[in-house]
């Protein structure tokens, strides 16, 4: 029944090391994005995918590599972690087309470097 | 440079009003909407105004005026389970949504 569903809730890693964020929706949208909340809880959008497609990557460092195997997933690949990457990770989908205003959220990913 | 600026933290009781204000300065604008967010979870959608004038949904309003880039929700009947963090957004068009650094909302009984 969930409709943006993301994994793992959790991460903790060692500096250095590679991690994978998975994302799935089953509403049916065309557009997904991947958004990182600081300690401060400042959302920043990081990707925008629409229909597969990369729209936006708002000068994310290229150590973090989307995947949009098809439209309904969307996934986020970390090299070599650094203590910056620290904070939670949400993935978020819109219907698409000309209806991109409502943002649906996973329940976010908890990423820690150590 | 795109900005959105709101306080970051209110403090009501239980039963009060409570406006949250939200000025924006970005190089779209289609639209202003609302995000609740509770501790440890996910931001959840509250409205959207494309046009100017204030939009009720049951206890949440808001409103925009397009000419003053200039927002606000307005909650009324505040009950505890109301706070959460409160997140302005503008939707820039082009598969873009920026987002506010939140106000924090804490009601007491």
């Amino acid at each position: 029944d969930t409709a943006v569903s993301q994994t793992p809730k959790y991460l903790v890693t060692q500096m250095g090391n590679d991690k994978s964020i998975k994302c799935e929706q089953n509403l049916g949208h065309d557009t997904m994005y991947w958004y990182k909340q600081d300690s401060k809880k400042f959302l920043k959008i990081m990707f925008s995918y629409n229909n597969k497609e990369l729209i936006i990557n708002e000068t994310v460092p290229n150590r973090f590599s989307p995947k949009s195997p098809d439209k309904a997933h969307l996934n986020l690949h970390i090299n070599s972690l650094e203590l910056g990457d620290s904070a939670v990770y949400f993935c978020a989908s819109s219907p698409g087309r000309t209806t991109n205003e409502k943002l649906f959220f996973g329940s976010g990913t908890q990423l820690s470097v150590l | 440079g795109q900005s959105l600026e709101q306080p970051s933290e209110v403090t009501a009781v239980e039963g009060a009003i409570v406006q949250i204000n939200c000025t924006y300065q970005t190089s779209g604008f289609y639209g202003l909407s609302w995000y609740q967010q509770h501790d440890g979870g996910a931001p959840t959608f509250l409205s959207y105004n494309a046009l100017d004038g204030l939009e009720e949904t049951g206890r949440f309003s808001s409103f925009l005026s397009r000419s003053d880039s200039y927002g606000y929700l307005l909650l009324q009947e505040l009950q505890m389970k109301d706070s959460a963090s409160y997140f302005c957004a503008v939707y820039t068009g082009g598969f873009k949504t920026i987002f506010g650094a939140g106000t924090r909302l804490f009601v007491k009984a």
